[in-house]
């Protein structure tokens, strides 16, 4: 069973920087493509990034184009979201997401979701 | 960029209603959509992808319709358990873009 646990949400200042992890159990990791959506206190859902399963292509919605790095090591089966310059409309409950089943294309929907992280930015 | 436009954005039905949700993209996405489920507290779960293809596990009393740009999740049967805020999204490139929510109440 496949198993997704994010950590590193806490209070941040303005301007300030934040790591999130996202540790993956039961499963190949190295072989899936894994997601990072977001979602504000009381609103929807937010897609933030996305990264191949080898690392390689990375691509970011442009609200955080630019301040965000998604990244991983396969070795240690686990996900990061480097933040930067990080602002109050960043305030979110942060989720990683494998994508679809393996052989499938890149493009496909997510599942299953960790249970989230609480990012908070606020002087 | 695509946007996905969900109708309604909330609704109250009772036990046993039918309930139907609508998704529109801007622009054709073929059968590249998904919807899921958040019980409120919860986290997202996959309920439906390809438009009308059941996630596993999922009770078949949901079902998903559409191509193109307009799709619809309908619960033929409503349950107090399925109170709870549905998103529908695409993901035929990126970004992979979700609608606004739709929030189900008994």
């Amino acid at each position: 069973q496949v198993q997704l646990v994010e950590s590193g949400g806490g209070v941040v200042q303005p301007g300030r920087s934040l790591r999130l992890s996202c540790a993956a159990s039961g499963l190949i990791f190295s072989d899936y493509g894994m997601h990072w959506v977001r979602q504000a206190p009381g609103k929807g859902l937010e897609w933030v990034a996305v990264i191949s399963s080898d690392g390689v292509r990375k691509y970011y919605a442009d609200s955080v184009k630019g301040r965000f790095t998604i990244s991983r090591d396969n070795s240690k089966n686990t996900l990061y979201l480097q933040m930067n310059s990080l602002r109050p409309e960043d305030t979110a409950v942060y989720y990683c997401a494998k994508k679809g089943p393996l052989g499938s294309s890149a493009y496909t929907w997510f599942d299953p979701w960790g249970q989230g992280t609480l990012v908070t930015v606020s002087s | 960029d695509v946007q996905m436009t969900q109708s309604p954005s909330s609704l109250s039905a009772s036990v046993g209603d039918r309930v139907t949700i609508t998704c529109r993209a801007s622009q054709d996405i073929s059968h590249y959509l998904a919807w899921y489920q958040q019980k409120p507290g919860k986290v997202p779960n996959l309920l439906i992808y390809a438009a009308s293809t059941l996630h596993s596990g999922v009770p078949s009393r949901f079902s998903g319709s559409g191509s193109g740009t307009d799709f619809t999740l309908t619960i033929s049967s409503l349950q107090p358990e399925d109170v709870s805020t549905y998103y529908c999204q695409k993901y035929d490139n990126d970004p992979w873009t979700f609608g606004q929510g739709t929030k189900v109440e008994i």
